[in-house]
């Protein structure tokens, strides 16, 4: 059953720590987006990597987010320092490589209090 | 820049009926169209993929349309179900990238 996962599915933390989500997309899938869900703001696309290269970083906030993809089977999205503002759900989706339809994980719900 | 309407935001059906939700798009050059389903507190579960040269795509109750040039996008839901009850997203996929434009969703509620 192939499914994307994402680590930790719950995080509350104090403003000013860091934090590190994880997402491991569906094995063949070459795009990888990290998004951010709101109440106000909906679905954000934060960043995306095709074939581990960042092709796209333009929603994410330069000075305290970073987006990484060490290999192809792990993609990590780091806030340092945290703020409250940062509180959201973070969803990772993994494209196929054909159509690039879009499979999204379980999601990351952080807290930062 | 690319946006994605979904009206109405919210509804509200008698199981049993037939119902259509609609996402429109202001640039005609899109690669492809995706619609979801997201459940409280779930991730997006994808529904139904539709090509840019496709005019249609059916999986069990759920049919979707697209006209490019007008820039619409229809799901139909047949025999609504207590079960269809979620908040439905659909996403447009820029040509030239692989970016994907998101809507804000319309909320159905289908009553028993």
């Amino acid at each position: 059953d192939a499914r994307v996962t994402q680590t930790p599915r719950h995080k509350v933390t104090e403003m000013g720590q860091e934090v590190t989500m994880r997402c491991q997309p569906i094995l063949g899938h070459n795009t990888v987006f990290w998004y951010r869900q709101t109440m106000m703001q909906g679905l954000e696309l934060l960043a995306y990597f095709r074939n581990r290269a960042p092709l796209d970083d333009s929603g994410m906030p330069k000075d305290r987010f970073s987006a990484e993809m060490p290999d192809a089977t792990l993609a990590t999205l780091k806030i340092q320092p945290s703020e409250p503002r940062d509180s959201a759900v973070y969803f990772c989706a993994s494209g196929d490589p054909i159509n690039n339809e879009q499979f999204f994980g379980p999601g990351t719900r952080l807290t930062v209090l | 820049k690319q946006e994605v309407t979904q009206i109405p935001a919210a509804l509200s059906v008698p199981e049993g009926e037939n119902l259509v939700l609609n996402c429109s798009f202001t640039d005609s050059a899109i690669y492809n169209l995706q619609w979801f389903r997201q459940d409280p507190g779930k991730g997006l579960t994808s529904l139904l993929l539709i090509q840019s040269s496709q005019r249609e795509q059916t999986s069990g109750r759920l049919n979707a349309s697209l006209d490019k040039s007008s820039g619409r996008s229809t799901l139909y839901i047949a025999a609504s179900q207590p079960g269809d009850s979620a908040t439905y997203l659909c996403a447009v996929r820029e040509s030239g990238t692989y970016k994907y434009i998101f809507g804000t969703g319309t909320r159905l509620k289908v009553l028993a």
